[in-house]
């Protein structure tokens, strides 16, 4: 069965500090990989998408950038962290380009930013 | 653009109480529909799809029909439990030869009231 991965659970960082979450998946194999930001109280902001290895779409400009340097492998990262940087992050995966099928959803990152 | 619209809670009920849930959609091709559901300090998960017109999507006592002629994907539940008390997130996805992406609603939050 497929399993998605996301570390750390939490985090808290000072302004000015670098990033580096890291997800990954098992169980299938060339996902399409996304990483969305969930601010408190607000709907799913999506990052980044990846449909193959160093293949990268951003969704928004940002001091926020991500690596896919394995098939299941994703890094979201930041060189300079901001306060309005803080969020829950998911990680995301799902098959196909069909738009049919579902996304599935990892544990989240809750970052802080201080 | 595609887009999701999803009421604004948060929606509070008594426990056996009818909810409705109002997801409306824009889409230029023909979409398939989701709804996600988020149990706190989670990730989001899949709780029922629809991908064509009339298609009724169900799972765990809830239902939503896609209507094309009013572009709807209402969630609906004839009897809420505690346990229902989450975060509901309507989306659409389309597929493109970049791979897919889903648009999410900006969400709606349920407590249940026992």
């Amino acid at each position: 069965s497929q399993t998605i991965h996301q570390w750390p659970a939490t985090l808290v960082q000072p302004v000015g500090s670098p990033l580096s979450l890291e997800c990954t998946v098992e169980g299938t194999s060339n996902p399409n990989l996304y990483w969305y930001r969930q601010a408190a109280g607000r709907g799913l902001q999506l990052l980044f998408y990846s449909v193959g290895i160093g293949q990268i779409s951003s969704e928004v400009p940002q001091n926020l950038s991500a690596s896919r340097p394995q098939d299941r492998q994703f890094i979201l990262s930041s060189k300079k962290l901001l306060l309005s940087d803080s969020g829950f992050y998911l990680c995301a995966w799902s098959v196909g380009l069909a738009g049919l099928n579902e996304q599935f959803f990892g544990p989240g990152t809750r970052l802080t930013v201080l | 653009g595609n887009s999701v619209t999803q009421m604004e809670g948060p929606v509070t009920l008594s426990e056996e109480a009818f909810l409705t849930i109002n997801c409306t959609y824009t889409a230029t091709g023909y979409p398939s529909l989701f709804w996600y559901v988020q149990y706190p300090g989670e990730g989001l998960q899949l709780l029922l799809k629809a991908t064509k017109a009339d298609d009724k999507g169900s799972n765990k006592g809830f239902e939503a029909t896609y209507r094309k002629e009013t572009t709807s994907f209402h969630l609906e539940k004839g009897s809420v439990q505690v346990s229902d008390s989450a975060v509901y997130f309507c989306a659409l996805s389309e597929g493109n030869t970049g791979g897919f992406k889903t648009i999410f609603g900006a969400g709606t939050r349920l407590f249940v009231k026992a």
